[in-house]
């Protein structure tokens, strides 16, 4: 079965620049969600998205922005990289008015 | 706002013995429970739910049941084995609205010694 797609899987960044984190979800899948996963700690909700459209936002850095696209893709995009943001980053998605998500793999962003 | 507190590890067991890790939840709402398991260097992998008070998830040997008047979601395995080492994360979400996100709780590093 068609899991969650994450791209790149591993990226190396220096201070200050940008960075570009694609999810693609389950196909017939209208939510994404994304997650930053700090070392050692749980994953932090950052923000979803819903038909297209922002539905829910949470501990999301002003320096960070993400889209959905209309074949339901998302990105974060990510600016003025800080060595905290090295982490690991979750996409999930899941159908509307499910409630289960299934998360990809993961994108682990190393900021040098 | 919605919280998931679990019970602090790392905790270690020998091959065979039970496992119980303790995982209560505040919620305004009803929440569908979840327990995610992440082996090391991998991601979430959803590992059993339970969407309503009284039911049990299980799946590979471990069950949690949905207690809403203790509000806890404990998860536990008769019989752990070396494979079962992994962090499990207790997370719940709010259903019915779109797009509501996950609330995770702190992750419980499981050890299992051969």
């Amino acid at each position: 079965a068609a899991g969650v797609i994450q791209s790149p899987r591993h990226l190396i960044k220096e201070k200050r620049e940008t960075a570009t984190l694609k999810c693609y979800p389950i196909p017939r899948h209208d939510t994404v969600y994304w997650y930053q996963q700090g070392p050692g700690q749980d994953p932090q909700f950052l923000i979803s998205f819903y038909e297209k459209m922002q539905s829910d936002k949470g501990s999301i850095p002003d320096r960070f922005s993400a889209q959905q696209f209309s074949d339901y893709h998302s990105e974060l995009n990510m600016s003025s990289l800080e060595l905290g943001d090295s982490a690991l980053y979750f996409c999930a998605s899941s159908a509307s008015g499910i409630g289960e998500q299934f998360f990809g793999p993961g994108t682990r962003l190393t900021v040098l | 706002g919605d919280s998931v507190t679990q019970m602090e590890g790392p905790v270690t067991l020998s091959e065979e013995a039970f496992l119980t890790i303790n995982c209560t939840y505040t919620a305004t709402g009803y929440p569908s429970l979840f327990w995610y398991v992440q082996y090391p260097g991998e991601g979430l992998q959803l590992l059993l739910k339970a969407t309503k008070a009284d039911d049990k998830g299980s799946n590979k040997g471990f069950e949690a049941t949905y207690r809403k008047e203790t509000t806890s979601f404990h998860l536990e395995k008769g019989s752990v084995q070396v494979s079962d080492s992994a962090v499990y994360f207790c997370a719940l979400s709010d259903p019915g609205d779109y797009g509501q996100n996950f609330v995770f709780g702190p992750g419980t590093r499981l050890s299992v010694l051969p």
